[in-house]
């Protein structure tokens, strides 16, 4: 029954090193979202996508890029990464929320395991 | 940033003890809603409160929410071991509803 899966549960890299983090969900959702969770900063949006090929900037891109060519996937790149990108990394979807035309449905998010990334 | 914030970062009880943490954001909310992450893992959708709404009830569960002052607050009643987890609160804004912006948290500890 798993909804939202990270191809990754744990990683070591080096600095410098590029890092691919990808995330899958088959609820045919069409946002999805990066966060990066820290001890004590709770959770932080690195980007988020509403559609094919869309993505917005969250509050914490720098670093950071992402890929969206299809639905069902998005993808985190680390370009080079660094000690500082040492965290865990959190993949979620949701449907797109129209206000004026949904008042049902919720815009609720549907979370993946987490990858912990550790860059030495 | 348009982070929230809760208080306690940490609470510890006694099993059977109720729970109650709070959480205050910055910017005018679509709805507000509460997650819980099991130690290590993802999180979990607990209930979404609206903006129009005060109070909302979901089996132990009780949210309610204060829009003058920005601010809500999460009830576990007769809290068991099993609800040892962090506890977050994550609001969308009224200007773009499909972005979501999460507080730092709530350790809660059940002691059984």
């Amino acid at each position: 029954d798993v909804k939202v899966t990270q191809s990754s549960r744990y990683l070591v890299k080096r600095t410098g090193e590029k890092v691919f983090l990808e995330c899958v969900q088959d609820m045919d959702h069409e946002n999805m979202f990066w966060y990066r969770q820290d001890p004590g900063l709770g959770l932080r949006l690195i980007y988020f996508s509403y559609d094919v090929k869309m993505k917005e900037k969250g509050d914490i891109p720098e670093g950071y890029s992402v890929s969206r060519e299809k639905k069902e996937r998005f993808s985190l790149i680390l370009e080079s990464a660094s000690t500082n990108q040492t965290s865990m990394y959190l993949c979620a979807s949701s449907r797109y929320f129209v206000r004026d035309k949904d008042t049902s449905g919720a815009n609720v998010l549907t979370f993946g395991a987490g990858s912990r990334l550790t860059v030495l | 940033s348009q982070q929230g914030e809760e208080d306690p970062q940490a609470l510890s009880i006694q099993e059977g003890e109720n729970a109650t943490m709070n959480c205050s954001y910055k910017t005018s909310i679509n709805n507000l809603q509460w997650y819980r992450q099991n130690s290590g893992r993802g999180l979990v959708h607990l209930i979404l409160i609206r903006s129009n709404e005060r109070e909302k009830h979901s089996g132990r569960l009780r949210v309610t929410l204060d829009t003058s002052k920005k601010s809500s607050s999460l009830l576990i009643t007769a809290s068991r071991a099993a609800d040892t987890a962090s506890y977050f609160c994550a609001t969308a804004s009224l200007y773009n509803f499909n972005k979501f912006y999460f507080g730092s948290g709530t350790k809660l500890n059940v002691k059984p």
